[in-house]
């Protein structure tokens, strides 16, 4: 069975880092994509970033929003994606979900809530 | 950037009744996309993609519609369970564009 466990959230201060880990299990990582998506409290879904496989070049895409600011990576030997945020605004608070596939999304993680506040 | 445009964004229906949403694409995306389901409280869950293809498990009251920039959701007869919000996404390439989303209410 898929899973997908995201961890790391938590409240920061404006201008401060965070790392979002998404750990998971049950089916070969190495060989999808990975997408992070973001929901701000009752709003919309919105797309943040994703890593192609290693067989479609690793590479990453971002969001106008978060480029220059948040990197996406993964390590295909823990089955882990990481979604490092710098340079945080308020309005990165939200509640990001890790999930599988850079084009339609079949599974998603929980969730982990970022709030970002003086 | 392309952009997705889903009506209405809300509505309310009677059990049993008939469901239609539609999502717009600002430019051709040929059948790029998906349609997921978020219940209140809850983890979206991919219902539809490749515009008309039903996801494993999906309830077959569901279908998708649509080619090139027009597509639509039905729910063709609505139950208690699918109060949620429906969100259309584009996936023809980098960004991955969200609708608005569409809250769907029992009348």
């Amino acid at each position: 069975e898929v899973h997908l466990v995201e961890s790391g959230g938590g409240l920061v201060q404006p201008g401060r880092s965070l790392r979002l880990s998404c750990t998971t299990s049950g089916f070969t990582f190495g060989d999808y994509a990975m997408t992070w998506v973001r929901q701000a409290p009752g709003r919309g879904l919105e797309w943040v970033s994703f890593i192609r496989s290693k067989d479609y070049g690793g590479t990453p895409e971002y969001a106008a929003s978060v480029r220059g600011r948040f990197t996406i990576s993964r390590d295909d030997s823990k089955s882990i994606a990481y979604l490092q945020m710098n340079s945080l605004k308020t309005e990165d608070t939200a509640i990001y979900y890790c999930t599988r596939r850079g084009i339609y999304l079949d599974y998603w993680g929980q969730g982990t809530l970022v709030t970002v506040s003086s | 950037d392309i952009q997705m445009t889903q009506s209405p964004s809300s509505l309310s229906a009677s059990v049993g009744g008939r469901v239609t949403i539609t999502c717009r694409a600002s430019q051709d995306i040929s059948n790029y996309l998906a349609w997921y389901q978020q219940k209140p409280g809850r983890v979206p869950k991919l219902m539809i993609y490749a515009a008309s293809t039903l996801q494993s498990g999906v309830p077959s009251r569901f279908s998708g519609s649509g080619s090139g920039t027009d597509f639509t959701l039905t729910i063709s007869s609505l139950q208690s369970e699918d109060v949620a919000t429906y969100y259309c996404q584009r996936y023809n390439g980098a960004p991955l564009t969200f609708g608005g989303g569409t809250k769907v209410e029992i009348k």
